[in-house]
């Protein structure tokens, strides 16, 4: 199973709004709803951020948002802060019943 | 709340084995998965396998077939990864992640912990 493909990095100034894809296959993104997306910042275990393509569990700020087209999914962060810089990470339940994640993406809030 | 404490660091050599606990409190142990993902140094997170604390059930990513264990001790609640036949490329943080049942998410996650190969 190959990881699913995110940009590298991306950055944004604070406000501005940002978006971050993760391409998979009809194996996995495209196949199922069961896309998430995870917060880590330095030295910290991951955060769930979105959970079913563009749940928030709660206390996720509202500022965070997702959605998927075919077999891409994107997480969008309107409004940026400082304490958003971090890497990012989806991942996606598989037709094999396994999971997989995407390579990640550093954010950088300018 | 549930919550995941890992074992320590640990320190191995080339070819030996290491063995990673995570202790669940705060639900009922047995009714949820519970997955181990890893993250090597500067990379990303790496998906490594599941186990069901119920029947004790595993399932495991091809690229560790044949080197990991996944098993738990319904009496005290913990979940173990074993990985065996070290090499450098192992050095990693080792994460336990939650998942309940008929949910596709992973949280929370364990602290994680350093497994350093080293000769």
């Amino acid at each position: 199973q190959s990881a699913l493909t995110q940009p590298a990095s991306v950055s944004g100034s604070p406000g501005q709004s940002i978006t971050i894809s993760c391409t998979g296959t009809s194996s996995d993104v495209g196949g199922y709803n069961y896309v998430s997306w995870y917060q880590q910042h330095p030295g910290k275990a991951p955060k769930l951020m979105i959970y079913d393509v563009s749940k928030r569990p709660s206390g996720v700020s509202n500022r965070f948002s997702g959605s998927k087209s075919g077999n891409t999914a994107s997480l969008t962060i309107s409004g940026l802060q400082a304490e958003d810089e971090a890497d990012y990470y989806c991942s996606s339940y598989t037709s094999s019943s396994t999971w997989v994640f995407g390579g990640g993406t550093k954010l950088t809030v300018l | 709340q549930v919550q995941l404490v890992q074992s320590g660091a640990e320190v191995k050599k080339p070819g030996a084995s290491v063995k990673v606990s995570c202790k669940a409190s705060g639900y009922t142990f047995t009714s949820y998965y519970m997955h181990w993902v890893r993250q090597a140094p500067g990379q990303g997170l790496e998906w490594m396998g599941i186990i069901n604390p119920s029947g004790g059930s595993t399932s495991y990513a091809q690229k560790f077939q044949g080197r990991v264990t996944m098993t738990r001790d319904t009496s005290t609640s913990t979940v173990y990864m074993e990985l065996s036949s070290l090499r450098s490329e192992d050095t990693a943080v080792y994460y336990c992640a939650y998942q309940q049942l008929v949910r596709n998410w992973f949280d929370p996650w364990g602290q994680g912990t350093l497994v350093t190969v080293s000769s």
